[in-house]
């Protein structure tokens, strides 16, 4: 596609339940980044991976968060055994290479855990 | 660790004013990028401007440029002629030069703008 793909767009789940969340970035694009955005803490870092290396996971908010990047390009972020406090809207961007060139940000995801 | 503050939680301007919005960051680190993002209702962050520490030159796009004062660590916005579609939420962020993207963006809280009919 053109642009930055994240399914789902929405998700509810249940408190103790395990969620993963789809990032399909530009094609050809190297970089690839997860953040978080909620209220209270504002946009947060999680992760970054270079083709399909993530060099630093330490930005990952627990040991309940991993993230995997297969072929370079698809990623996924994966939550287990979710908490009220994950809920947050889960963003992925993408850019060309990792010398500050523009980021293309997804439309994100909105995790509620209810 | 370097930090971005925006200290506008909200702005409201009418149509067609220009309206500057602030944004000042804490780095020790020598080159680095800026960058101003705008969030609308859909989610969906879209690049407004982008500078590199580096150039001593403004960055401009149409009617968004900004104001780049390195020594005070300052990086402003300034939107000329603001439209309505300009409404959104403003987010200034920093990227590390030397980290090679490892860190990703720091961002500020942001500033609500608010363009009034």
């Amino acid at each position: 596609g053109a642009g930055v793909s994240q399914s789902p767009s929405n998700k509810v789940t249940e408190k103790g339940k395990d969620v993963e969340l789809r990032c399909d970035p530009i094609s050809g694009h190297t970089a690839l980044y997860w953040y978080r955005q909620s209220l209270g803490q504002g946009l947060e870092f999680l992760i970054y991976f270079q083709g399909n290396s993530a060099p630093d996971k330490s930005g990952l908010p627990s040991d309940r968060f991993s993230a995997e990047r297969t072929g370079g390009s698809v990623s996924t972020l994966t939550i287990q055994r979710t908490q009220q406090e994950d809920s947050a809207v889960y963003l992925c961007a993408s850019s060309l290479d990792n010398r500050g060139t523009e980021a293309f940000f997804g439309q994100g995801t909105r995790l509620t855990v209810v | 660790a370097q930090t971005v503050t925006q200290s506008q939680p909200e702005m409201s301007v009418q149509e067609a004013e220009t309206v500057t919005l602030s944004c000042t960051y804490d780095t020790s680190e020598n080159n680095y990028y800026l960058f101003w993002y705008k969030q609308p209702p859909s989610r969906q962050m879209i690049l407004v401007i982008r500078q590199e520490a580096y150039k001593q030159q403004n960055a401009t796009e149409n009617r968004f440029s900004v104001n780049f004062q390195k020594a005070a660590k300052s990086f402003s916005l300034k939107i000329s002629d603001s439209q309505l579609g300009d409404t959104a939420m403003y987010f200034c962020a920093f990227m590390s030069y030397s980290g090679g993207g490892a860190d990703g963006l720091t961002f500020g809280k942001g500033t609500h703008l608010i363009i009034q009919p």
